[in-house]
C-alpha cells in the first residue's frame, strides 16, 4: 500500500480564490510528521508547512493551512487567495517515528497546481 | 548561509560513463540526505549521513551508486556505468538532528543519460 496518496494529478484555480490539495497517508506508527512542499519548475523543493501527529491544532503558515483529520488519515493543504506564483507541483510527505532515527521522508506523486489569471 | 547548494545543476552524459554530483549543506546541519526524483514522481530516498557516517544506504538503487561525506561537510554522489534509467533529478537535503521539520532541499542536479 502506498504510504502517501495524492489523488489529484492536476488542479486549476482562479487567481485570488482558495484551493484545497488532497493528501491521505498510511502508517501504523503513532508518532509521525506530515509535510507539504512546493516544487516550481526550477526544481527546488520549498518547505511550506508541517503537522505533527500529536499537534492539537491545525498548522497554519501565512496563506497555507493544513486541514489535519487524524481519524481519516488525511492532511489536506489549503491555499487561500491564490497567486500566479503559486503555480507549481505540490508534494505531501510523511516522516514516521519521532526518535533520533527518524530521518526519511516518503513523498506522494504530487499535484500540479495551475493558477489562472 | 544561502542554503543547500548542488553542483552541477545539469549534467548530460553518455551511457556507460561515470558521473559525480556534489552537495554543500547548510553549514550547521549535521545530517545530509540524497533523494532521486524521476519524471512524474515524488522524490525517493536514497541514503543519509549523520556527520561523516553513512547511517543508511540500503536504499541506494544498485551497487553502481555510492555516496561519501568525508569530513562531515559536503557530500558527493557517484553513479558508475550510467544507464538511461538513471536519468532523473538528484536532490540533496540537510537538517539538524533533533529538529522535527528543519529539512532543507537544494535545487537538484538534473541528469540526462544519452
Amino acid at each position: 500500500a502506498q504510504k502517501i496518496t495524492q489523488t489529484q494529478p492536476g488542479m486549476f484555480v482562479q487567481e485570488k480564490e482558495a484551493v484545497t490539495l488532497d493528501c491521505t497517508y498510511d502508517t501504523s506508527d503513532p508518532s509521525y510528521g506530515l509535510f507539504w512542499y512546493k516544487q516550481p519548475s526550477s526544481g527546488e523543493m520549498i518547505f511550506l508547512i508541517y503537522q505533527g501527529s500529536y499537534d492539537q491544532q491545525n498548522a497554519t503558515e501565512g496563506r497555507y493551512s493544513l486541514n489535519f483529520q487524524k481519524a481519516r488519515k488525511s492532511a489536506n493543504l489549503v491555499i487561500s487567495a491564490s497567486q500566479l506564483g503559486d503555480s507549481a507541483m505540490y508534494f505531501c510527505a510523511m516522516r514516521e517515528g519521532g526518535g533520533a532515527g527518524s530521518y526519511q521522508l516518503t513523498f506522494g506523486k504530487g499535484t500540479k497546481l495551475s493558477v489562472i489569471p | 548561509d544561502t542554503g543547500v547548494s548542488q553542483d552541477p545543476r545539469h549534467k548530460i552524459t553518455k551511457r556507460g560513463q561515470n558521473v559525480t554530483f556534489r552537495c554543500d549543506p547548510i553549514s550547521e546541519h549535521n545530517r545530509l540526505y540524497w533523494y532521486r526524483q524521476t519524471l512524474g514522481q515524488g522524490p525517493e530516498f536514497l541514503t543519509y549521513f549523520q556527520n561523516e557516517a553513512q547511517l543508511e544506504k540500503s536504499r541506494l538503487l544498485s551497487d553502481r551508486f555510492s555516496a561519501e561525506r568525508p569530513k562531515g561537510s559536503f557530500s558527493t554522489l557517484e553513479i558508475q556505468r550510467t544507464e538511461q534509467g538513471d536519468s532523473a533529478m538528484y536532490l540533496c537535503a540537510s537538517s539538524l538532528s533533533g529538529q522535527l521539520y528543519g529539512y532543507t532541499f537544494g535545487s537538484g542536479t538534473r541528469l540526462t543519460v544519452v
